[in-house]
């Protein structure tokens, strides 16, 4: 069983739509969540954080996060082709200081 | 401020010999962590470090695969002797204390082909 699940994609909305990309864990106790964007041919870059239940909006983007449903699910408003990229979801394994990365959702925003 | 800054950027080499990939963390971050990135298996964990020490190397795939952390700025992971099947992106990332409520912050990675 995989600890961080994602839909690999591709993931298809038009310009302007509203892209909505989700994640499962298995770690009941994790408490740390992260969204992770990254483009073709470069690293990995934080886009958004939560840690409570609830949702947690900056800018276009939304994360939100239901721990008894154990799924956290990133938002992304008017979506731009800029927003053409992998996003990866991560969550903490329970007790330790790693993130347990998804395989990513490959998001492709169509003008 | 400067990230996390790995050398080299792309590395290509033949099967036997020895590979050296370096990383400077962030600057006062404490946590210092090594991946590995292939299509196949996506971003694998290698091993990370806390104030220089090794803390969990259980993703490191075998006794070819070292890594040491000297001082609070250098960390360097080598592949010895390397494989194709060790072809892939290598990330270093850093993180500030109290790492699992952290995000972690990735460098620029780097492009390994063992011919």
């Amino acid at each position: 069983q995989k600890e961080v699940e994602q839909n690999s994609g591709p993931l298809s909305v038009p310009e302007g739509a509203i892209a909505s990309l989700n994640c499962t864990y298995s770690d009941r106790g994790s408490q740390s969540f992260f969204w992770y964007r990254q483009y073709s041919g470069k690293s990995p870059e934080l886009i958004m954080s939560i840690y409570s239940n609830g949702d947690k909006e900056d800018g276009r983007f939304t994360a939100q996060l239901n721990k008894a449903s154990q799924y956290v699910s990133l938002l992304i408003r008017d979506s731009q082709p800029s927003d053409s990229a992998t996003y990866l979801c991560a969550v903490n394994a329970l007790g330790t200081d790693k993130l347990i990365f998804g395989t990513g959702t490959r998001l492709q925003v169509f003008p | 401020d400067a990230g996390v800054i790995q050398s080299p950027r792309h590395e290509v080499t033949e099967m036997g010999q020895e590979v050296t990939l370096r990383c400077k963390p962030i600057s006062g971050h404490d946590y210092l962590f090594w991946y590995r990135q292939t299509m196949m298996r996506g971003l694998e964990l290698l091993i990370y470090f806390n104030n220089n020490v090794p803390i969990d190397d259980s993703g490191m795939p075998e006794d070819r695969f070292s890594a040491k952390m000297p001082n609070a700025s250098f960390s360097t992971l080598k592949i010895q002797p390397s494989e194709p099947r060790d072809s892939a992106v290598y990330f270093c990332a850093s993180s500030p204390q109290q790492g699992w409520r952290q995000p972690q912050h990735f460098g620029d990675g780097t492009r390994l082909s063992i011919l």
